[in-house]
């Protein structure tokens, strides 16, 4: 299948604070990015849904201007945790289609905020 | 798009077959059943998706009733590695159009030794 990347894997901030995450598709071109939250021992729920060139569509109850998301090429999509609280503390997943497999979702590996 | 309905956690011994059941009931006509699967602290993986045929690939079956209304995941010999949270999902797909990918809770598969 389709591979997609997440950097970084983890990473530790302090309490206000912003912090990037990168998605990448590294063998396919992917115009629809998607970024989900996982709190420990729950079900993943999905934040947005990010499109190549236009502004993302953000779920019920997310924050925009908390939870920025870029998709500024076909195979990166960033999202951006604005001014971090303990709250904020979770795994972190994204997901892409690939066009070339039928549009299947194809998730990277999470990335896990810690904010202190 | 359609809800499921899942066991919430399965023991499987190691070698032997796992089945897992998904309920669909109020699955419609354009919506797949889609499985995928959560190994600690990773992304979800891609297991298998159908219809309304039976599927089978490298990893798994997936037997679909013929009213469509439940399925199941066959692990045909189950691993240590295959321990992990399953997740049985409904969701739109023809032509270009593709339904979001929501996650229930799913099944949590023990496979022990």
């Amino acid at each position: 299948g389709a591979v997609v990347s997440q950097h970084p894997s983890r990473v530790i901030c302090k309490s206000g604070t912003s912090v990037k995450i990168e998605c990448r598709s590294l063998d396919f071109q992917a115009t629809t990015m998607f970024w989900y939250r996982q709190f420990p021992k729950k079900s993943l729920m999905l934040m947005a849904t990010s499109n190549e060139g236009s502004k993302a569509t953000y779920e019920q109850g997310v924050e925009k201007d908390k939870f920025l998301i870029n998709h500024a090429s076909l195979t990166l999509s960033t999202l951006t945790v604005t001014s971090a609280h303990p709250e904020d503390s979770s795994f972190y997943i994204c997901s892409a289609r690939d066009p070339g497999l039928n549009n299947e979702q194809f998730f990277g590996p999470g990335t896990r905020l810690t904010v202190l | 798009d359609a809800k499921t309905t899942q066991p919430t956690s399965m023991d499987c011994a190691e070698g032997r077959a796992a089945n897992l059941p998904c309920n669909h009931s109020t699955i419609s006509g354009n919506e797949y059943v889609y499985w995928y699967r959560q190994i600690h602290s990773q992304g979800p993986q891609y297991i298998i998706h159908g219809l309304k045929n039976n599927e089978t690939n490298e990893m798994a079956s997936l037997i679909i009733t013929e009213d469509r209304k439940s399925s199941t995941l066959i692990l045909p010999h189950a691993t240590l590695r295959d321990t992990a949270v399953y997740y049985c999902i409904v969701r739109v797909n023809y032509g270009g159009s593709q339904g979001n990918l929501i996650f229930g809770k799913g099944t949590k598969l023990s496979v022990k030794p």
